[in-house]
């Protein structure tokens, strides 16, 4: 069994509609949740993270931690074709700078105008 | 801004070459890693590194060597290239320990080289 468990879709949405993106993990030892997101063609950049159990919001995007369940979700509202990309959840034990990432698979993600 | 580049976007080797993969960050960055990315495996880290000479292996680092002379750059060697290793490869760098414990510091990544080894 993976550590982290992501659906890989591919997931399509029309525009405007909530999407809701998840992860499921093994390790109780994670502490550091991040999402990221992955244009065709480019690399990973950063679009959230959250420190332990809870629900952090920034514009349309909401991340929520469940520690208790193992279970990690992203949530985008009013979405935007500018949203189609891969999505990736990634999660950490520590901060300490040199602390590996554990990535799930990628959800491909497509906005239909 | 953060730039992390990477010395090629696309590269074609022969089984048995030897391949030079190289990642520079322009940002003072102690961290760097290399991750290679497959469909349905995600990303799998192949080595990092937390300072300059020192190295550490990561989750795959069969048949692959690193090398880090100076701080902003990190090679990532396949000493004998083999199909198997055809496949999407990411250089990432970071700051070192995050400020506060709720605080992270985010690993920046390159465009990626796609290495295809016929």
């Amino acid at each position: 069994q993976k550590e982290v468990e992501q659906d890989p879709g591919p997931l399509s949405v029309p525009e405007g509609a909530i999407v809701s993106l998840n992860c499921t993990y093994s390790n109780s030892a994670f502490q550091y949740f991040m999402w990221y997101r992955q244009y065709s063609r480019k690399g990973p950049e950063l679009l959230m993270y959250t420190y332990s159990s809870g629900n952090k919001e920034d514009g349309r995007f909401t991340a929520q931690v469940d520690k208790s369940s193992k279970y990690i979700s992203l949530f985008i509202r009013d979405s935007q074709p500018s949203d189609s990309a891969t999505y990736l959840c990634a999660m950490t034990i520590s901060n300490f700078g040199n602390e590996k990432l554990t990535f799930g698979t990628g959800t491909r993600l497509t906005i239909i105008p | 801004d953060v730039k992390v580049t990477q010395s090629s976007r696309y590269l074609v080797k022969r089984t048995g070459e030897k391949v030079f993969l190289e990642c520079v960050q322009d940002m003072d960055h102690e961290n760097m890693f290399w991750y290679r990315q497959d469909p349905g495996l995600g990303l799998r880290l192949i080595y990092f590194s937390y300072d300059v000479k020192m190295k550490e292996k990561g989750d795959i680092p069969e048949g692959y060597s690193v090398s880090r002379e100076k701080k902003e750059r990190f090679s990532l060697i396949l000493e004998s290239a083999s199909t198997n290793q055809t496949s999407m490869y990411l250089c990432a760098s970071s700051r070192g320990l995050a400020p506060v414990q709720s605080s992270y510091n985010e690993q920046f990544f390159g465009p990626g080289t796609r290495l295809t080894v016929l």
